[in-house]
């Protein structure tokens, strides 16, 4: 069974800095991974989505890279905001179930 | 506007009293989800679906039941709600591309089993 984890569970940067949200996962046969910003007691909202065969995608400020051999991701965060703070969850499709790391809640301080 | 919507938004209920949780998407999505969020565990899978009268379970079926008659429509069935069941549940939706497959969350129903 595929498991998914993200370290670390939260973080706090001063604003302006970069930042770097790891995701591992344990079973390498996936068709893509995804990266989702939840806000308190919404929805998650897709950031990022990586297929199996790519090594990164990019997005503004946010670049997702996708080591699939080793079974980790990355999201890095250029020049973080306030308006960043939120939970990120990563997700890797297997075909036919998604499996969800627990998320790293994030706050950038002003 | 491309949405997937669930109802009721909040519920209350006490154990026993059998209950449906709708979801809804607009974008001819084939394939639908149930998830529910518990703190410390994440989202974890209930039931999917890959397309019309198509279900499967994910990891934590047990006490649920889906349907999927049509396209757009996905409910979620406790037939005997417990507490163990209190729960923030999702409901998502996507289309199924090979591997290009970016799913759609809906704003979530906070379920509570007295």
């Amino acid at each position: 069974k595929q498991e998914v984890t993200q370290i670390p569970a939260a973080l706090s940067v001063p604003e302006g800095e970069n930042l770097v949200l790891n995701c591992s996962f344990t079973d390498s046969a996936i068709y893509n991974l995804q990266w989702f910003r939840q806000d308190p007691g919404k929805g998650l909202t897709s950031l990022l989505l990586i297929q199996s065969s790519q090594r990164e995608q990019t997005s503004g400020r946010l670049n997702a890279s996708l080591d699939k051999s080793s079974g980790r991701s990355t999201l890095y965060i250029a020049a973080s905001q306030p308006g960043d703070s939120a939970t990120y969850l990563c997700a890797v499709d297997t075909g036919n179930q998604f499996y969800f790391g627990t998320g790293t809640s994030l706050t950038v301080i002003p | 506007e491309a949405q997937v919507t669930q109802n009721p938004r909040y519920l209350i209920t006490v154990t026993g009293k059998k209950l449906t949780v709708t979801c809804s998407q607009n974008m001819n999505h084939e394939y639908m989800s149930w998830y529910r969020q518990d703190p410390g565990l994440g989202l974890r899978q209930i039931y999917y679906s890959m397309n019309v009268e198509v279900t499967d379970k994910g990891d934590v079926p047990e006490g649920y039941k889906v349907s999927r008659k049509e396209k757009r429509n996905f409910p979620l069935i406790l037939e005997s709600p417990s507490p163990n069941q209190t729960s923030l549940y999702f409901c998502a939706s996507s289309f199924r591309q090979g591997a290009i497959d970016t799913q759609y969350f809906g704003p979530g129903t906070r379920l509570t089993v007295l």
